[in-house]
């Protein structure tokens, strides 16, 4: 069965303190592994886009990689600003209707 | 303008009313979406139009009706919602590359619109 496993489920942070959050899936024949960034009562912002083993993304403070088992979302010394729930997303290749979701890593970055 | 418009911001709505939820956008994309999405949950795909016909409609009860009047608009018709619906409504559009692929990934999505239903 496809599935997206988002780790740590809650990450607490002081300002400047680097860490990384995980996504690892479960699909068969992954089409792209995408990452959203959420606010509290906001829509999902889109992140980056990632479709082949050894891609990286990079945007400000955040980079996203990926290997065949799972992608990493590092966050380099981090803001408060950077606080927000992340949400990983996959596309397979047997249902390419709609993005399978994992549960989200909520993030707090403390001043 | 890259915003997806969603209308109202929050709806509060009796068991026995009808009401309806607007979308808009100015991207030009061809593929529209409605999600639900309940407290620490991901969102959960409703509806997803592709050139303004109805392409998905995940097993949704049809107390929830979906309209799409032309290629910027998008609307959800309630009526005899149930507690149990009240959660964020969200809107989302993407571009097609083909008329029958879409970039099915790379959603932009409104701010929602906060259902209660009492």
């Amino acid at each position: 069965e496809d599935q997206v496993t988002q780790s740590p489920e809650a990450l607490r942070l002081q300002e400047g303190e680097s860490s990384s959050l995980n996504c690892s899936y479960t699909v068969s024949g992954l089409r792209g592994l995408f990452w959203y960034r959420q606010d509290p009562g906001k829509g999902p912002e889109f992140l980056f886009t990632l479709y082949s083993a050894g891609e990286e993304k990079e945007k400000e403070r955040l980079k996203a990689t990926l290997t065949k088992k799972e992608s990493f979302l590092h966050i380099t010394a981090p803001k408060p600003e950077d606080s927000a729930t992340y949400l990983c997303a996959v596309s397979n290749a047997g249902n390419n209707r709609k993005l399978i979701w994992g549960l989200g890593t909520s993030l707090a970055v403390n001043p | 303008d890259t915003e997806v418009t969603q209308t109202p911001k929050h709806l509060v709505m009796g068991m026995t009313n009808k009401k309806s939820l607007k979308c808009e956008q100015h991207m030009g994309h061809r593929a529209m979406y409605w999600y639900k999405q309940k407290a620490k949950k991901p969102p959960e795909l409703m509806f997803v139009y592709s050139y303004e016909k109805l392409s998905i409609n995940e097993s949704v009860p049809s107390r929830f009706s979906p309209e799409c009047p032309n290629s910027s608009l998008l609307n959800l018709h309630l009526h005899a919602l149930q507690p149990e619906d009240s959660a964020l409504y969200l809107c989302a559009s993407s571009q097609k590359t083909t008329p029958g692929r879409a970039l099915i990934g790379k959603l932009f999505f409104g701010s929602g619109t906060q259902l209660s239903v009492l």
